[in-house]
């Protein structure tokens, strides 16, 4: 089955940039969609079609593609971005969806 | 306003049946795919399914196949997930979101619902 691969955990200092990427087969072919999720909460999306923001987004998150690799960026990190951030995308077929498995984003 | 609004948490048997629901409001409801996304205490996001409340369209993830059943009923705007014979390791959070139209994406999610299931 398709799958998307996320590093468990990243970590930076407030004010500093976070980059946390995403792999997948299909993802030349495929956008990459991003959601936070804070404790307790529902996810929120933050990117979708690669690099497109949402209303209501901080400009600080941002999105990128290269191959088989989507990166979300997070410029100028602040306390309140401490979370866990998934990629989802669709598989090559456009059937059905797939999530990474998460990455917890911790501030220092 | 969009609302996706879904059911309480439920405490249940192995073995026994559930049904929960998400009734949406503040748009067409049988215009927009809903989909079901599960999320086991302390872990990721798994997609489950989907469902086109229009003409009932549903379509499962390979993982989900077989051991949950996805429908709707458009004359009350509700979409509902359901087993019939509940396990243990199906004990976890269950959003429902609707599918942004035209993209592979959620835009809209439930509050979730979150499912016990313990003997």
């Amino acid at each position: 089955s398709y799958e998307l691969t996320q590093p468990p955990s990243v970590s930076v200092s407030p004010g500093q940039t976070a980059r946390i990427t995403c792999s997948g087969d299909a993802l030349p072919k495929q956008y990459a969609y991003w959601y936070q999720q804070k404790p307790g909460q529902a996810p929120v999306l933050v990117i979708y079609k690669d690099s497109e923001r949402p209303s209501g987004i901080p400009e600080r998150f941002s999105g990128s593609s290269s191959g088989t690799t989507v990166t979300l960026t997070i410029s100028g990190v602040q306390a309140e971005d401490e979370a866990d951030y998934y990629c989802q995308s669709a598989d090559s077929s456009d059937t059905y969806w797939v999530f990474g498995g998460g990455t917890k984003l911790t501030v220092l | 306003e969009v609302q996706l609004v879904q059911s309480g948490a439920e405490v249940k048997k192995p073995g026994e049946s559930l049904k929960i629901s998400c009734k949406g409001s503040g748009y067409s409801f049988t215009s927009y795919w809903i989909g079901w996304v599960r999320q086991m205490p302390g872990k990721g996001l798994e997609w489950m399914g989907t469902i086109y409340p229009g003409d009932s369209d549903t379509r499962y993830s390979p993982s989900f196949q077989g051991q949950v059943t996805i429908s709707a009923d458009k004359s009350i705007s509700t979409a509902y997930l359901q087993w019939s014979s509940l396990k243990a390791s199906d004990t976890a959070m269950y959003y429902c979101v609707r599918r942004w139209t035209g993209l592979q994406s959620a835009d809209y999610w439930g509050q979730g619902t979150l499912v016990t299931v313990s003997s």
